[in-house]
């Protein structure tokens, strides 16, 4: 079984200070760990993977988010926000086929 | 670049009628899925396929069928269409290259937002 929980379902930043989204998991096997961002009336675009490779994981547009396996976390972060980082993110983990879990989404509000 | 695209960006039917979505993609991707996205609940599988002709029952089927002929088709069907199935739905496809689906992403389409009135 696996789930996943996103700790926070709305986020407010100022434009230019750091972004913290959270992500906690349980999975009975070693999952791999993804981060969508979905954009108004978009579908949702890849942001990044974990894949059992480095922990700490690189994406685009400046986000990373680091595998901490004893804390069961996956936490997104970026070092300043930009007003088009305004979007809904999704954490999701993934143990096989068709068996994709996504949390509820985190939206993120950048105030200027 | 990948593409998935699915043919209707807003719909809107009665209840009782039999509604198609569809959803193509580029990619040559051996799996396709249907999801539904409600606010507050994150997105749930419908159904999903690995293979022409293939499907498998995801978290919600119930009042949803779908159709895979073709690789690169794969059509959501509401066989009577009632108010609750009003939400946005979004299709998207994975490869298995690379020794399996698990650390694949999945890439969607920019949803179909469906009305039952």
């Amino acid at each position: 079984a696996q789930s996943v929980t996103q700790l926070d379902s709305h986020v407010s930043v100022s434009e230019g200070t750091p972004v913290l989204l959270r992500c906690n998991y349980s999975s009975s096997y070693s999952p791999s760990l993804f981060w969508y961002v979905q954009h108004p009336n978009k579908g949702l675009q890849l942001l990044l993977k974990y894949t059992s490779a480095a922990t700490l994981v690189k994406g685009i547009n400046g986000f990373e988010a680091e595998f901490k396996k004893s804390e069961t976390s996956f936490h997104l972060t970026k070092p300043s926000a930009h007003m088009s980082d305004a979007a809904e993110y999704f954490c999701v983990v993934t143990l096989n086929a068709g068996k994709s879990t996504f949390g509820d989404g985190t939206t993120l509000t950048v105030k200027p | 670049d990948v593409k998935v695209t699915q043919s209707s960006r807003y719909l809107v039917k009665r209840t009782g009628e039999k509604v198609f979505l569809e959803c193509v993609q580029d990619m040559d991707h051996e799996n396709m899925f249907w999801y539904r996205q409600d606010p507050g609940l994150g997105l749930r599988l419908i159904y999903f396929s690995y293979d022409v002709k293939m499907k498998e029952k995801g978290d919600i089927p119930e009042g949803y069928s779908v159709s895979r002929e073709k690789k690169e088709r794969f059509s959501l069907i509401l066989e009577s269409a009632s108010t609750n199935q009003t939400s946005m739905y979004l299709c998207a496809s994975t490869t298995s290259a690379g020794g399996g689906t698990s650390n694949q992403p999945q890439h969607f389409g920019d949803g179909t937002r469906l009305s039952i009135l």
